[in-house]
């Protein structure tokens, strides 16, 4: 069964760090493009960042530029996004997926839930 | 940057059928995606390549577009139906990737 499951989410004072990370499991994690998307409480979806399978390419939404960082590591079929300088817009649910013909996401993970506030 | 809206809100009788629209400025030149999200759980593709279908999704579920304006219609509506649904669209027109989102529209099923 293919899976992702997110964890590392938390409470943190603006200005402060966190780091996400997603397992994969039932498919081979290094042949997918990875994406992180979030939806703020309320909210719609909003695509975060996205890395090639090799790692060699990334991107990201204009807003999370120079404070967030995707990484992954194949060899633990793992995904990671490193969250600096936080703010309170930043507080969001945030989910892993896994992007097909880089195109679309299926599947997402449950989601980890990171909050901003002092 | 590309921007896609849709209707905040659509209500449907069991059994009839829903349409959800999903607007944009040329989007027919573009591959749409749909999302089901039900409350507290993550998004789920029922539809992608603007009418295909995953495995496991019911057929009740079809999309299609044109012009400004893809469309998801949900036929034979049940109860399970009722849920927030995304549009999803890969926008090339920026130097870099970029995935936007329909606004959503919650379906509620009378």
């Amino acid at each position: 069964e293919v899976q992702l499951v997110e964890s590392g989410g938390g409470l943190v004072q603006p200005g402060g760090s966190l780091r996400l990370s997603c397992a994969a499991s039932g498919f081979t994690f290094s042949s997918y493009w990875m994406s992180w998307v979030r939806q703020a409480p309320g909210k719609g979806l909003e695509w975060v960042a996205n890395i090639k399978q090799d790692g060699s390419e990334k991107y990201y939404v204009d807003s999370v530029k120079g404070r967030f960082t995707i990484s992954r590591d194949n060899a633990k079929n793992s995904l990671y996004l490193q969250m600096n300088s936080l703010r309170a817009e930043d507080t969001a649910v945030y989910y892993c997926a896994r992007e097909e013909e880089t195109s679309w996401f299926d599947p997402w993970g449950q989601g980890t839930l990171v909050t901003v506030s002092s | 940057s590309y921007v896609l809206t849709q209707p905040p809100s659509v209500s449907v009788a069991p059994g009839k059928t829903a349409r959800i629209t999903c607007g944009g400025n040329n989007i027919g030149s573009k591959s749409v995606h749909w999302y089901q999200q039900k409350p507290g759980q993550a998004p789920v593709l029922v539809i992608y390549y603007d009418s295909d279908r995953p495995s496991g999704i019911p057929e009740r579920f079809s999309g299609s577009n044109s012009g400004n304006t893809a469309t998801l219609t949900i036929s034979r509506v049940e109860a399970g139906d009722e849920a927030d649904y995304y549009c999803q669209v890969w926008d090339s027109s920026s130097d870099h990737p970029n995935y936007v989102f329909g606004t959503g529209t919650k379906v509620t099923v009378l």
